[in-house]
């Protein structure tokens, strides 16, 4: 079955260090998408890309990177930067000749102590 | 920018009874998607919507393109319906601009 893999479910980290969540499609979607989401709000944008070796920044790039070396995978780093890491992160994947079809992975819940 | 507004924010029923969630945003757009999100916090792709009314079961979704409105109805709704229900604006290729979700729960 086709799908988006998010690697972990629930990850924790010590303040001040990077951490990396993993985003895998197997569908060939153009475009690959970061969302953070926190308690009482919808979800934000973070990063987006539309083809391999391109991404874009979203609404709330600060703190944040990615990288698009291959385009079934879309990783995301938490940087120390980030004022605010412990959130809900999800991914999701489209496909941009339609621009209709979203997939979603089942999210990381990172927790920052 | 797209703003998109849902009401209820919450939403307590009875089992059976016929639920409506509406969503309203502020400018044109591609598409209006339904989502579903557990508690386990993984989303489910409900409905996607560029006009009309579609239904899947006990789920209707609606969308009125001049009033900028979706609403979104579970006939004879189940406690295994709770959830939280997000509507979604866009559909270009920088992404969607979400609502913050109507937190339904039906109660046997």
């Amino acid at each position: 079955d086709g799908g988006i893999t998010q690697s972990p479910k629930y990850l924790f980290r010590k303040e001040g260090q990077n951490v990396t969540l993993s985003c895998e499609q197997n569908l060939n979607h153009d475009a690959m998408y970061w969302y953070r989401q926190d308690p009482g709000q919808g979800l934000r944008l973070i990063y987006y890309s539309q083809i391999v070796n391109d991404f874009q920044k979203g609404d709330i790039a600060e703190g944040y990177s990615v990288s698009r070396e291959k385009k079934e995978s879309f990783p995301l780093t938490v940087t120390s930067a980030q004022k605010n890491p412990t959130a809900f992160y999800l991914c999701a994947s489209s496909i941009l000749s339609t621009r209709y079809g979203y997939t979603f992975g089942s999210g990381t819940r990172l927790t920052v102590v | 920018k797209n703003e998109v507004e849902q009401s209820p924010q919450n939403l307590t029923a009875q089992e059976g009874e016929f639920i409506t969630i509406n969503c309203s945003y502020s400018v044109g757009i591609s598409a209006l998607h339904w989502l579903q999100q557990h508690p386990g916090g993984g989303i489910v792709s409900l409905f996607m919507l560029s006009s009309g009314k579609k239904k899947h079961g006990r789920l209707i979704a609606t969308i009125n393109i001049q009033e900028k409105h979706s609403s979104l109805h579970i006939t004879a709704s189940h406690p295994r319906d709770s959830a939280v229900y997000i509507c979604a604006g866009g559909g270009g290729a920088d992404g969607l601009t979400f609502g913050k979700g109507t937190h339904l729960i039906i109660q046997p």
